[in-house]
C-alpha cells in the first residue's frame, strides 16, 4: 500500500519556467490537498479538492493552479515560477468524516533560481 | 491572521523528561485538533487527535490536554526518548463543514530535540 505518492521528489527551476507536481493516492479518498511548507511557517494550504470534480482555493493560492484529474490524482501547476515559490510541497488525502486522518506524501523540494 | 499559534518554536528536553508543546486557536468553529509528527525528509504523520467534547486524550506516552474556554490545547510527551526528536505541528479543522474537507490550519511547528 503506497499511500500518497508525489513526483518528482526534487526539482530546480529557473524563474519563469513552468512545471506540474504530480500526486496520486491509492486509498480511495475523496479529498485531496496541496500544502507548502516553509521554514518557521508551518504548512499552509494552497488548494484543495473536497471531491472529484471540485477544487477550491486555500490560504495561499496565488501563482498556482490545480487539476483533479480523477479520484486518485491531483496535480499542482506553477505557470511561471518565482523565487518566492521555493518551498517543500506536500500532497495529502483524507476521507471526509469527523475523525478522518489526513495522509501526507513524502514531499517535493522545489528550488526556483 | 494566524489562526493557530504554537509555542515554543524549539525545545530541548533530557531523555526521560516531559516535553510540552502548546497551541492556541482563535476560530471557535474549530472542532477537531490533531497533532502531527514530522521527521526530516518525510511528510507529517498523524500522532494523536482530540475533539472538544473531551478535556484529555492519552495514547501511550502522548497526551493531549484541551481547554475549550481558553481556546488552548497542548501535547505532553512523557518519558521523552531520543526517537521522539522531530518537528511537531498542532492543527485545527472545522469538521462540521463538509466533514473537514476544506483542510487543516497548522501551527508553525516546534522542533523538539531529546538529549540522551
Amino acid at each position: 500500500n503506497a499511500g500518497v505518492t508525489q513526483t518528482p521528489k526534487f526539482q530546480v527551476l529557473k524563474t519563469g519556467q513552468s512545471m506540474t507536481l504530480q500526486c496520486a493516492q491509492d486509498m480511495n479518498h475523496n479529498s485531496m490537498y496541496w500544502y507548502r511548507q516553509d521554514p518557521g511557517m508551518g504548512l499552509r494550504l494552497i488548494y484543495y479538492s473536497a471531491s472529484e470534480g471540485t477544487t477550491d482555493k486555500g490560504e495561499v493560492p496565488n501563482g498556482y493552479n490545480v487539476s483533479r484529474l480523477n479520484k486518485r490524482e491531483f496535480s499542482l501547476r506553477l505557470e511561471s515560477a518565482a523565487p518566492s515559490q521555493t518551498s517543500v510541497y506536500f500532497c495529502a488525502s483524507s476521507e471526509a468524516g469527523y475523525s478522518a486522518e489526513a495522509f501526507f506524501g513524502q514531499g517535493t523540494r522545489l528550488t526556483v533560481v | 491572521q494566524q489562526q493557530v499559534k504554537q509555542s515554543p518554536q524549539s525545545l530541548i528536553v533530557q531523555k526521560g523528561g516531559i516535553s510540552i508543546i502548546n497551541c492556541a486557536y482563535e476560530n471557535t468553529a474549530f472542532d477537531y485538533f490533531p497533532w502531527y509528527q514530522q521527521f526530516p525528509g518525510k511528510g507529517p504523520a498523524l500522532l494523536i487527535a482530540i475533539r472538544p467534547d473531551v478535556s484529555e486524550k492519552k495514547e501511550g506516552r502522548f497526551t493531549i490536554s484541551f481547554n475549550k474556554s481558553a481556546k488552548q490545547f497542548s501535547l505532553h510527551i512523557m518519558d521523552s526518548q531520543p526517537g521522539d526528536s522531530a518537528t511537531y505541528f498542532c492543527a485545527a479543522s472545522n469538521r462540521g463543514v463538509r466533514g473537514g474537507a476544506d483542510g487543516l490550519t497548522f501551527g508553525k511547528g516546534t522542533h523538539l530535540i531529546i538529549q540522551p
